[in-house]
């Protein structure tokens, strides 16, 4: 079976560092994506960054930048200059041939002032 | 915006009634997909259709159907409801079936009293 696993509940950091979100996913495929979905308060699903199994450069969306390790199958999160508007539940998510989302848990990611 | 639309944004029913909520891709895109998330949860995948077939089912119950309609919006029907379906139901669209992202509508929640 195919899993997603992000082990970091919560997270805080102050206004302007730099925070790595993690995760770690299985699957027998080797042909798959992978994607960052970050859900603010008003509960909007947004698309942050997706990153395809066969690139090995990492993708990278302004301050949002991914560490796509495909051995160790690890896919982390990289959001530099944090900013209060990335207070947010981020969601790691895996897309296989059988055109299913496969979710992790979440984390909360809170930015303080 | 990501394009998607959902009707209603918030749906207060009773158990045992029975809902419809409505969906409507992004202009040119052909697939759909339902999802469900519970309180402080992750989603659940539910069903997929592209261009009016079902082309996956995730986790939906038989109390739940959905059909994708020629002009390509989608109805999620929930029927004989009870207190553990509340939820926020998302609807998501991509442009094909494949590894294509998919973007979310800004759900429909569902309170059953």
């Amino acid at each position: 079976a195919q899993t997603v696993t992000q082990s970091q509940p919560e997270m805080s950091v102050q206004e302007a560092e730099t925070v790595t979100l993690s995760c770690t996913y299985d699957t027998s495929e080797s042909n798959y994506y992978l994607f960052w979905y970050k859900q603010p308060p008003s509960r909007q699903m947004i698309l942050v960054i997706r990153q395809e199994a066969y690139k090995q450069q990492n993708a990278t969306e302004n301050r949002f930048s991914v560490n796509f390790q495909k051995a160790a199958k690890s896919f982390s999160l990289k959001i530099s200059d944090s900013q209060l508007g990335d207070t947010a539940m981020y969601f790691c998510a895996l897309r296989d041939s059988n055109y299913q989302l496969i979710w992790g848990a979440g984390t909360k990611l809170i930015i303080k002032p | 915006d990501s394009g998607v639309t959902q009707t209603p944004k918030h749906l207060i029913t009773a158990t045992g009634q029975r809902v419809t909520l409505r969906c409507s891709p992004r202009s040119g895109d052909l697939s759909v997909y339902w999802y469900q998330q519970s309180l402080d949860q992750g989603l659940q995948f539910l069903i997929q259709y592209y261009n009016g077939e079902e082309r996956a089912k995730g986790n939906i119950l038989e109390r739940f159907s959905a059909q994708q309609f020629p002009d390509l919006h989608s109805e999620l029907n929930l029927s004989s409801l009870e207190l553990g379906d509340s939820a926020l139901y998302f609807c998501a669209s991509s442009v094909a079936g494949g590894f294509h992202e998919q973007y979310f509508g800004p759900g429909t929640r569902l309170t059953v009293t």
